[in-house]
C-alpha cells in the first residue's frame, strides 16, 4: 500500500517566517494530495489540497508543490502567525476512498 | 450545519475491558471512515463504511475490534477485550459521495488502556 514520511516532525519559526514541510509518498499511481491542520482539541481539518495534473496551487498564505518524479509534495505557509501553530499532517490518496497520512509536524509559531 | 460528533472525547479504561466509541456523521454523508492515531505516528486507516455497509475493513487490527452502523446514521466501535497497544486517539470522519476528497474529521476520542 501507499506509505507516506512526513519531514520535520517538529518546526519552530519565528512570527513573520515562512514554514515549510516536505512529505514523499511511494505509490506512483497516488493522484490526490490533501494537507490538514489539527488545533488542540480539534481533528483535522483539510486547509488545502493538489491533484497530481497540477504543479502547484496558492489559497493566500498558504501554497503546495507537487513533484511527480520525484515523488515528493510540500507545503509552505507564508507570514506565519500565531493561529498557524498546529500539527499538520499531509496525506495521498492510493486508491479511491483511502487516505494514507503522514505522522505529522508540530508547528510552533514564537510571537 | 453540524459536524462530525465523537463520543467519547476521552476513555480510561483496564486492560481486559471493553470500551465502545461512537460517531455521528454530518447528516447526509454516505461516507463514514475510522482512522486511529498512536502516540504521535501516523493517522492510519481502520474502516470504511457506505451508508450501512462496510466497504473497506483491511485497516482493522484484529478481530478484538468490530465497528457497526445500523440504518446508515451513526457508528460505533467497540473494542472487546481492550489491550495496551489499543490506546490512541480514534477519528471518524464523514464525506459526501466524492470519496475521500471533502473528509471532515471529528475531534477524536483519547483511549487510554492502562
Amino acid at each position: 500500500g501507499e506509505n507516506v514520511e512526513q519531514h520535520p516532525s517538529t518546526l519552530s519559526v519565528q512570527e513573520g517566517d515562512s514554514a515549510v514541510i516536505k512529505c514523499t509518498y511511494s505509490d506512483s499511481a497516488s493522484n490526490y494530495f490533501p494537507w490538514y491542520k489539527q488545533e488542540l482539541g480539534k481533528g483535522p481539518q483539510l486547509i488545502i489540497d493538489i491533484r497530481s495534473n497540477v504543479g502547484e496551487k496558492k489559497d493566500q498564505r498558504i501554497a503546495v508543490t507537487l513533484n511527480k518524479t520525484a515523488k515528493h509534495f510540500s507545503l509552505h505557509i507564508t507570514e506565519t502567525q500565531p493561529e498557524d501553530s498546529a500539527v499538520y499532517f499531509c496525506a495521498a490518496r492510493g486508491s479511491v476512498y483511502k487516505l494514507s497520512f503522514g505522522a505529522g509536524t508540530t508547528v510552533t509559531v514564537r510571537a | 450545519e453540524a459536524g462530525v460528533t465523537q463520543f467519547p472525547s476521552h476513555s480510561v479504561i483496564e486492560k481486559g475491558q471493553t470500551v465502545t466509541l461512537r460517531c455521528d456523521p454530518i447528516s447526509g454523508h454516505d461516507n463514514l471512515y475510522w482512522y486511529r492515531r498512536v502516540m504521535g505516528k501516523e493517522i492510519k486507516f481502520l474502516l470504511h463504511f457506505v451508508k450501512e455497509s462496510k466497504q473497506d475493513e483491511s485497516g482493522m487490527p484484529n478481530n478484538r475490534f468490530l465497528a457497526e452502523r445500523t440504518g446508515g446514521t451513526y457508528s460505533t466501535l467497540k473494542v472487546q477485550p481492550a489491550e495496551l497497544e489499543d490506546s490512541g486517539v480514534y477519528f471518524c470522519a464523514s464525506s459526501p459521495g466524492t470519496g475521500v476528497e471533502k473528509l471532515f474529521f471529528g475531534s477524536g476520542t483519547q483511549l487510554s488502556v492502562l
